[in-house]
């Protein structure tokens, strides 16, 4: 199994709402990230768990709260978010281990309106 | 000076002709190097990686390293219509360190 899952695939809320998305794996890897990607631009990272530890914050607003549950589950979950938030979010996973060269391999993604 | 730059394209290409992508990188020791597919509305995936200086193939994909000159390339032999995408070059800049940076991207329109 070679697959990152994202739900869910669309999600619309307003600027109150508290939403979470979920990213699943199941390939054994010990690296997760959450990416944001607007259009017509690469994606852009926002959080990087290994070994189930925080590891990265690009200096990430606080409305943004990542979770890793487990190994396999990375959530993020958003909270009083702003329209310039509307992007598509990237989970994406890698063996993550020290010495290897880490490819990631990206979900399918969530895309995220604000109203 | 950006970290990794690629030309935004757009880049077209007749059909059963070689598409040839280039991805230049600043810092000298940058050890792996990443090709991704990105059709418009989707997400990126993983088509090849690189890590020692030379050139790797798989199937109509090669991908080229000359860590001296700091570039890398993606030829695609070939070109078919399904081809047409923006292609990411992502470079890991530390070994074993998590994180990727990308270029901006180039946009390929294989012309039938």
């Amino acid at each position: 199994d070679t697959e990152v899952t994202q739900t869910p695939k669309h999600l619309v809320m307003g600027m109150t709402n508290k939403k979470s998305l979920k990213c699943e794996q199941h390939m054994g890897h010990r690296a997760m990230y959450w990416y944001k990607q607007k259009a017509k631009k690469p994606p852009e990272l926002m959080f990087v768990y290994s070994y189930e530890k925080l590891s990265i914050n690009e200096s990430v607003p606080s409305r943004f709260s990542p979770e890793c549950p487990n190994s396999s589950l990375l959530n993020l979950h958003l909270h009083a978010l702003q329209p310039e938030d509307s992007a598509l979010y990237l989970c994406a996973s890698s063996q993550g281990d020290r010495g290897v060269y880490n490819e990631q391999f990206f979900g399918p993604g969530t895309r995220l309106t604000v109203l | 000076q950006k970290e990794v730059e690629q030309n935004s394209g757009p880049l077209s290409v007749p059909e059963g002709a070689i598409a040839s992508l280039n991805c230049t990188y600043s810092d000298r020791g940058s050890q792996s190097f990443f090709w991704y597919r990105q059709y418009s509305g989707k997400s990126p995936e993983l088509i090849m990686f690189i890590y020692s200086n030379g050139d790797k193939e798989d199937g109509r994909f090669t991908a080229q390293l000359n860590k001296a000159s700091q570039y890398v390339s993606l030829l695609i032999r070939d070109s078919q219509p399904s081809d047409s995408a923006t292609y990411l070059c992502a470079v890991n800049i530390n070994f074993g360190n998590e994180k990727l940076t990308f270029g901006t991207g180039t946009r390929l329109t294989i012309i039938p």
